[in-house]
C-alpha cells in the first residue's frame, strides 16, 4: 500500500508564481524526503526533513512537516519552466524494514 | 556524484521471455533497490539488497527474482515475462539501511513493454 499521498495529483501554474505540494502518510516516521523526476527520466533527491523537525529550506524549495497531521508541503517559490516535473514524497517508517515508501506524485507544469 | 546506470533505456519482449535488467553503482553501496513505476501507482518496491547475496521481498515481488552476485550490480529477473509486468523499471542505491537518512540515488529507468 502507498504510504504517501500527494495532493494535488496535477497543478499548473504561470512562471514566477509559487507552487505548493502537499504529502499525507499513514504511520510514524523516521524523515521524510522529496524527490523529483522529470518526465521518462530517474528520480532526483531533493530535499530531506526528519521528523523532529518543522521546516527546512534549500534554495527555492521549502518544506514543512507537521508529525501531529501526518503531512508535509513542498513550496518552490518564483517557479522557473525548468521545474515542470512530477514530484514524489517518499517516508522512511519509524518501526518499519526502514525502506522508503513513495506517494504516487504531482505532476508540476510551469506555463512560460 | 553518484552514478547508477542500467542496462538499457528501452527494451521490447514478447509474453513468455525471459528478461534481465542490470542496474550498476559505481559508490560502493550497500544497498540496492529494483521500482517498477505505473501511472496512478507511483513507484512500488519489488526487491531490494543490503549485502551482496542478500535480497528481501518488496511490496509485488511476484513474478520476479533478483540476483546480487557483487556488491555494484543487483539485476532484476522476469522469469516468464507478462503482459501486466509492462511497466518503467527503476534502479536505486543508498549507503545504509538502519540510520534512515540517506539519499536514494536512481538510475534513468528501462521502459519494458512486453507484448
Amino acid at each position: 500500500s502507498q504510504q504517501g499521498e500527494e495532493d494535488p495529483q496535477a497543478l499548473s501554474i504561470q512562471e514566477g508564481e509559487n507552487a505548493t505540494m502537499n504529502c499525507s502518510y499513514k504511520t510514524s516516521i523516521n524523515n521524510l524526503q522529496w524527490y523529483r523526476q522529470n518526465s521518462g527520466r530517474g528520480l532526483v533527491h531533493l530535499i530531506l526533513i526528519r521528523s523532529n523537525e518543522r521546516e527546512k529550506h534549500s534554495g527555492r524549495l521549502r518544506v514543512t512537516l507537521d508529525t501531529s497531521k501526518k503531512s508535509s508541503s513542498l513550496l518552490i517559490t518564483a517557479s522557473r519552466a525548468a521545474d515542470t516535473a512530477s514530484y514524489f514524497c517518499a517516508t522512511d517508517a519509524h518501526f518499519g524494514n526502514e525502506k522508503l515508501t513513495f506517494g504516487t506524485g504531482t505532476r508540476l507544469t510551469i506555463i512560460p | 556524484d553518484v552514478k547508477v546506470t542500467q542496462s538499457s533505456r528501452y527494451l521490447v519482449k514478447r509474453t513468455g521471455e525471459k528478461v534481465f535488467l542490470e542496474c550498476v553503482q559505481d559508490m560502493d553501496h550497500e544497498n540496492m533497490f529494483w521500482y517498477r513505476q505505473d501511472p496512478g501507482l507511483g513507484l512500488r518496491l519489488i526487491y531490494f539488497s543490503y549485502d551482496v547475496k542478500m535480497k528481501e521481498k518488496g511490496d509485488i515481488p511476484e513474478g520476479y527474482s533478483v540476483s546480487r552476485e557483487k556488491k555494484e550490480r543487483f539485476s532484476l529477473i522476469l522469469e516468464s515475462a507478462s503482459t501486466n509486468q509492462t511497466s518503467m523499471y527503476l534502479c536505486a542505491s543508498r549507503q545504509t539501511l538502519a540510520g534512515a537518512e540517506e539519499t536514494q540515488y536512481f538510475g534513468p529507468g528501462t521502459r519494458l513493454l512486453v507484448l
